[in-house]
């Protein structure tokens, strides 16, 4: 079956400006996560979504990441008035639940703020 | 929160070879421990995982194993081949709901030569 999937896939900003990100997650999973992954780093934790539930949002780096899942399905990562330090791969997973479970990641979004 | 630390922070074996790759964790109520294996430029993917009420589990030539007392776990990679040759990442989760959320270490990077 599909699995997650991203959009874009690359994206080129400049300093300032305001980017949306989108995840679509594999359906039926009800957990939905959203990582950052800069150049050589390991993977960071940014949000997570449940179901109805009110979402984690204890790994944002700033007010100026915001996060939304509309439906229990799509989510979207919007960072405003980027900085070059927002400059990284953006990665979104899911998972059936949150047992915890195998969180199967999306193919991430490579952020670039110039 | 959590803290995972991961070593070492490159390997290189030559095809045949075993490979170890050894991570700490730091709170004690951690019970779930992914390890993810990520191809350049590709999107990480679970290769085993562990509870905290296994030891050791084995899938093939992949092992891993967890000692709770001392706080550290394990993969290990036998007669490895140059397809094996990717970043390696563990991780550890305390649990259900927001506790599911994934802590990473910093990555292993392995390369196997012929």
């Amino acid at each position: 079956g599909a699995g997650v999937s991203q959009s874009p896939s690359n994206k080129v900003t400049e300093k300032g400006k305001d980017v949306e990100l989108r995840c679509d997650p594999i359906s039926g999973h009800t957990a939905l996560y959203w990582y950052r992954q800069s150049l050589g780093q390991g993977l960071e934790f940014l949000i997570y979504f449940q179901g109805n539930s009110a979402p984690d949002k204890s790994g944002l780096p700033s007010d100026r990441f915001s996060a939304e899942r509309t439906g229990g399905s799509v989510s979207t990562l919007t960072i405003q008035r980027t900085q070059q330090e927002d400059s990284a791969v953006y990665l979104c997973a899911s998972s059936k639940s949150s047992g915890p479970y195998e969180q199967y990641f999306g193919p991430g979004t490579r952020l670039t703020v110039t | 929160g959590e803290n995972v630390e991961q070593h070492p922070s490159t390997l290189s074996v030559q095809e045949g070879d075993s490979a170890v790759i050894k991570c700490t964790y730091s709170d004690s109520a951690s019970n779930y421990f992914p390890w993810y294996k990520q191809e350049l430029g590709k999107r990480p993917q679970l290769i085993i995982d562990i509870r905290s009420n296994v030891g050791e589990k084995k899938d093939q030539r992949i092992a891993v194993t967890l000692n709770k007392t001392a706080k550290h776990f394990s993969l290990h990679i036998t007669e490895t081949q140059p397809e094996d040759s990717a970043v390696y990442f563990c991780a550890a989760s305390l649990g259900t709901g927001t506790a599911s959320k994934l802590t990473f270490g910093t990555g292993t990077r392995l390369q196997v030569t012929l």
